[in-house]
């Protein structure tokens, strides 16, 4: 059983739509990341949350942790095929515990 | 930003072998290494914890003899899979945090093990 549920699984969209993926979770976090990883290589981190509520803007990306530090949602505005690929929600339990979402494969057609 | 490297980036091995992974952050030093694995289409799972100049703290279900690792200095670490079977092939992915924080943990780009 995963720690954080993300949803949707997979997102197929044109480009210039926006689309949100969202991350879920039954218990608290120190922290949640997001990353974006290509096939073959590792995650390249996107943006670090830290505090309840808080919202942090990445040009078109968007990213919120919730209240109470259970959940996280990333917001894509007007979506470019760049955009293209696995993102992945991680958080931090204790000093060295990260455990990753489940990820969300999103596709951007031209 | 920093930089972490992995290595091999693919290897290929017969089953009963054993197969050494190294992980090196470039340009910072890395008190705290990480290892995951990541099957297809799935994702990562953290492996174990890997400080400089102790044991590894390996997660519930790791086999301590099967992935052995060492983090003998603060810019390298290595995963030794021992006995390598066909079940073992996977995606194993290290990352390194630097001194500036508990979140601060830069990713290798990851070694593809297959085990014929």
């Amino acid at each position: 059983t995963q720690l954080l549920e993300q949803s949707p699984q997979f997102l197929s969209i044109q480009e210039g739509e926006n689309l949100t993926v969202y991350c879920n979770s039954s218990s608290v976090f120190s922290s949640l990341q997001w990353y974006r990883q290509e096939p073959g290589e590792g995650p390249v981190l996107l943006v670090t949350v830290v505090t309840g509520g808080e919202v942090k803007k990445l040009k078109r990306l968007t990213f919120q942790f919730g209240d109470a530090r259970k959940d996280s949602s990333l917001h894509i505005t007007a979506a470019q095929p760049g955009d293209t690929g696995l993102y992945l929600c991680a958080g931090r339990r204790g000093f060295n515990k990260f455990y990753f979402g489940s990820g969300t494969k999103l596709n951007v057609k031209p | 930003g920093a930089v972490v490297s992995q290595h091999p980036s693919r290897v290929i091995c017969k089953s009963g072998t054993s197969v050494k992974i190294e992980c090196r952050s470039l340009d910072f030093q890395a008190t705290t290494m990480f290892w995951y694995r990541q099957f297809p289409k799935q994702s990562l799972m953290l492996m174990a914890t890997s400080n400089e100049g102790s044991k590894a703290t390996y997660e519930q279900g790791v086999e301590k003899d099967k992935f052995l690792i060492n983090h003998a200095s603060l810019t390298l670490s290595t995963l030794t899979v021992t006995s390598a079977h066909p079940e073992d092939s996977s995606f194993y992915i290290c990352s390194a945090r630097d001194v500036a924080g508990p979140d601060t943990q830069y990713f290798g780009p990851g070694t593809r093990l297959t085990v014929l």
